[in-house]
């Protein structure tokens, strides 16, 4: 089936430094992918809609300039949150379109000291 | 605004009990409804749902569409320990080109040996 990863898994870094994760679909190629926060006990929202060789969209809210992505190639997107604080300490999921379904990486979790 | 709405928010049974979970809807141009398993790490698909009145089973659970009602529920049959999570409904939609999902708030479910 499709898989999607994610790296790394968990990360810990100073509040001011930037934060890269990276998200990949193994086994086949996906123009968009998407990219979710999850705070506890909550659901998941989505940040932003990530397409292959073109601008992401961003949702209501969600800072561009504070979380760049960028979705270089079918298989690979990138979000690096910048300038890290405390309060973007959450869980962050992306997902590729691929046949039929989203599929969903595995996550990351972000702690900002 | 599109919105997916679930209820309850929370539920504790135990094993052996059955259980419904909803999940009502109001979006523009629905494309499909899934529900999704979600344990410590990204969700897991359980079904995705296009049309109405057609349930689909897997093992103890079940789920069905009203398109008219703009409902769904999910049904766990003889529950089990390991049924313990949060279960997600999302609902793809938008235009074309640009659905994207839209989670509800989730069902927190324990079951209890």
């Amino acid at each position: 089936g499709a898989v999607v990863s994610q790296h790394p898994s968990w990360v810990i870094c100073k509040s001011g430094t930037s934060v890269k994760i990276e998200c990949r679909s193994l086994d086949f190629q996906a123009t968009t992918m998407f990219w979710y926060r999850q705070f506890p006990k909550q659901s998941l929202m989505l940040m932003a809609t990530s397409n292959e060789g073109s601008k992401a969209t961003y949702e209501q809210g969600v800072e561009k300039d504070k979380f760049l992505i960028n979705h270089a190639s079918l298989t690979l997107s990138t979000l690096t949150v910048t300038s890290a604080h405390p309060e973007d300490s959450s869980f962050y999921i992306c997902s590729a379109r691929g046949p039929g379904l989203q599929y969903f990486g595995p996550g990351t979790r972000l702690t900002v000291l | 605004e599109d919105k997916v709405v679930q209820s309850p928010l929370s539920l504790v049974v135990h094993e052996g009990d059955t259980v419904t979970l909803n999940c009502s809807y109001e979006v523009t141009n629905f494309r499909s409804l899934l529900w999704y398993k979600q344990e410590k790490k990204a969700p897991t698909f359980l079904f995705m749902l296009t049309s109405s009145g057609i349930e689909k089973k897997s093992g103890r659970l079940s789920s069905i569409l009203d398109k008219k009602e703009l409902f769904s529920i999910l049904n766990i049959t003889a529950t089990q320990t390991g049924d313990s999570a949060i279960y997600l409904c999302a609902v793809e939609a938008g235009g074309s080109g640009t659905y994207k999902y839209i989670f509800g708030t989730g069902t927190r479910l324990k079951v209890l040996a």
